[in-house]
C-alpha cells in the first residue's frame, strides 16, 4: 500500500520555464512534508519542506504548495535550470516524526 | 560543518556473508535513520535510532539490525546476505525528529554476488 505517490515518473521542461512536480498521499496522519533532489549514486539533498499548518512555503526558486483536503502537494521550480535535472522525491512524516515515507520519485529533465 | 558520512561507499559481498555499514551523523544530531533504495521498491525505511535507542523499525526481516553509539554514530548490520539485498543504503541524521530537515549521506552501494 503506497501511502505517498508520485504518479509522473518523468517530466521534461524547457530551461527558463516552470517545472511542477506532484505528489499525493493517503495517510491523514502525515503532517510534515519534504522534497528531496537526488543524483545517481548520491544521497538525497533536502530542498524544501512544509508543515500541515501551512499551504505554501517558498525558498528562492522553489515553492511547495499543500492542499490538505485533496491530500496533494506540489513543488514548483521557477525558472527551471539544466542543473535542476535530477530525480525528485517527496516524503512525509507523521507527528511522531521518526520515519519518512517516500514517493517513488519523478525524474526531471530540463532542456537548454 | 561536516555532513553525514557513510563508510564504505562501495562494497561487494557474497551470498551468505554478513556486512556492517557505518554512519557518522552531522555533529549535534542525535537521530540517525537508515533507508534502503532499490530500483523496484524505491526508498524504504529500515530503522531509526535516537540516543542509542531504536525508536522505530520498518518492515524488514530480522537479518537487518542496527545500533547507535553514545557519540550518535550508527551501524547497520545485514546477516546471511541474499542477492536481493543489493541496494544503495542511505543514512539520514537530524537533530531530533526526522520532520526537522533530515540530511542524508552519500550512501553505501552494496552488491551481493
Amino acid at each position: 500500500d503506497q501511502q505517498v505517490k508520485q504518479n509522473s515518473p518523468s517530466l521534461s521542461v524547457q530551461e527558463g520555464r516552470i517545472s511542477i512536480l506532484n505528489c499525493d498521499y493517503t495517510n491523514s496522519m502525515f503532517d510534515y512534508f519534504l522534497w528531496y533532489k537526488k543524483y545517481p549514486a548520491e544521497g538525497p539533498t533536502f530542498l524544501i519542506s512544509i508543515s500541515s499548518i501551512k499551504d505554501k512555503n517558498e525558498d528562492g526558486r522553489f515553492t511547495v504548495f499543500l492542499n490538505k483536503s485533496a491530500k496533494h502537494l506540489s513543488l514548483h521550480i521557477v525558472p527551471s535550470q539544466p542543473g535542476d535535472s535530477a530525480v525528485y522525491f517527496c516524503a512525509a512524516s507523521d507527528n511522531a516524526g521518526n520515519m519518512l515515507t517516500f514517493g517513488g520519485g519523478t525524474r526531471l529533465m530540463v532542456k537548454p | 560543518k561536516a555532513g553525514v558520512t557513510q563508510t564504505p561507499r562501495y562494497l561487494i559481498k557474497t551470498r551468505g556473508q554478513q556486512v556492517t555499514l557505518s554512519c557518522s551523523p552531522i555533529s549535534g544530531h542525535r537521530s540517525v535513520s537508515w533507508y534502503q533504495q532499490t530500483p523496484g521498491q524505491g526508498l524504504q525505511f529500515l530503522f531509526e535510532y535516537f540516543s542509542e535507542t531504536q525508536r522505530n523499525k520498518g518492515n524488514f526481516p530480522g537479518r537487518f539490525s542496527g545500533r547507535q553509539f553514545s557519540n550518535s554514530r550508527s551501524e547497520m548490520n545485514v546477516s546471511t546476505l541474499e542477492l536481493g539485498d543489493s541496494a544503495l543504503y542511505l543514512c539520514a541524521s537530524s537533530w531530533d525528529r526526522l520532520n526537522t530537515e533530515a540530511f542524508f549521506g552519500q550512501g553505501t552501494r552494496l552488491t551481493v554476488v
